[in-house]
């Protein structure tokens, strides 16, 4: 079974507007990771937040995470077309050493 | 350009064929990841090897096998193959043989069984 499910499934922005993306997952995790994939390409690393940290920042991209609640949020800011894609999150449980566990996704659309 | 390649990027075969996909991952990294991504299914990791040596298992069927050569690059093995192992294979690469580090994927390659 997945360890992340991300909401919404699917979203559709307009260029400019923020894009929030959320992930939650059911066991203790060392990590959560974001992932962008462009239609039928591979996926590509966006960023890697870690279980003692609350926020990270890249560019226009901030991600959140809250082990209390176990969730992440993925905020894209100032939307581009560009940034049509979908997005995974993944999860680095504690009771696995190597593996990432990957969510179902969150086809994102925006429009120019 | 992640740095990994795979091989072919299209393969088409019959049912009960056997197929073999070929990863290289990128300079300087040591572990090697297979996943299975299908719209049913989603993105299923397989199998991973690092330097050479098995680490970890996932949802990867008996007829489905692969190993990682002396020179780091991988290769998995399909069997006895199911119209419903149509799917893109995706290897990734990263440095370190931990969930702590971020992978580099491939381009993939597209699977189909007719």
């Amino acid at each position: 079974s997945q360890q992340g499910e991300e909401d919404p499934q699917a979203l559709s922005i307009q260029e400019g507007e923020n894009a929030t993306m959320n992930c939650s997952y059911k066991t203790s995790i060392n990590n959560l990771q974001w992932y962008r994939q462009n239609s039928g390409r591979g996926l590509v690393h966006l960023i890697l937040i870690r279980s003692n940290e609350r926020e990270k920042h890249s560019g226009r991209l901030r991600v959140t995470l809250d082990t209390s609640k176990k969730s992440s949020s993925l905020l894209i800011t100032a939307s581009r077309a560009a940034d049509t894609a979908s997005y995974f999150c993944a999860t680095a449980r504690m009771d696995s050493s190597y593996k990432l566990i990957f969510g179902s996704g969150t086809r994102l659309l925006v429009r120019p | 350009d992640s740095g990994v390649t795979q091989t072919p990027k299209h393969l088409i075969t019959a049912t009960g064929q056997r197929v073999t996909l070929r990863c290289s991952p990128r300079s300087g990294d040591l572990s090697v990841y297979w996943y299975q991504q299908s719209l049913d299914q989603g993105l299923q990791f397989l199998i991973q090897y690092y330097n050479g040596e098995e680490r970890a298992k996932g949802n990867i069927l008996e007829r489905f096998s692969a190993q990682q050569f002396p020179d780091l690059h991988s290769e998995l093995n399909l069997s006895s193959l199911e119209l419903g192992d149509s799917a893109l294979y995706f290897c990734a690469s990263s440095v370190g043989d931990s969930q702590n580090y971020e992978q580099y994927f491939g381009p993939g390659t597209r699977l189909t069984v007719t």
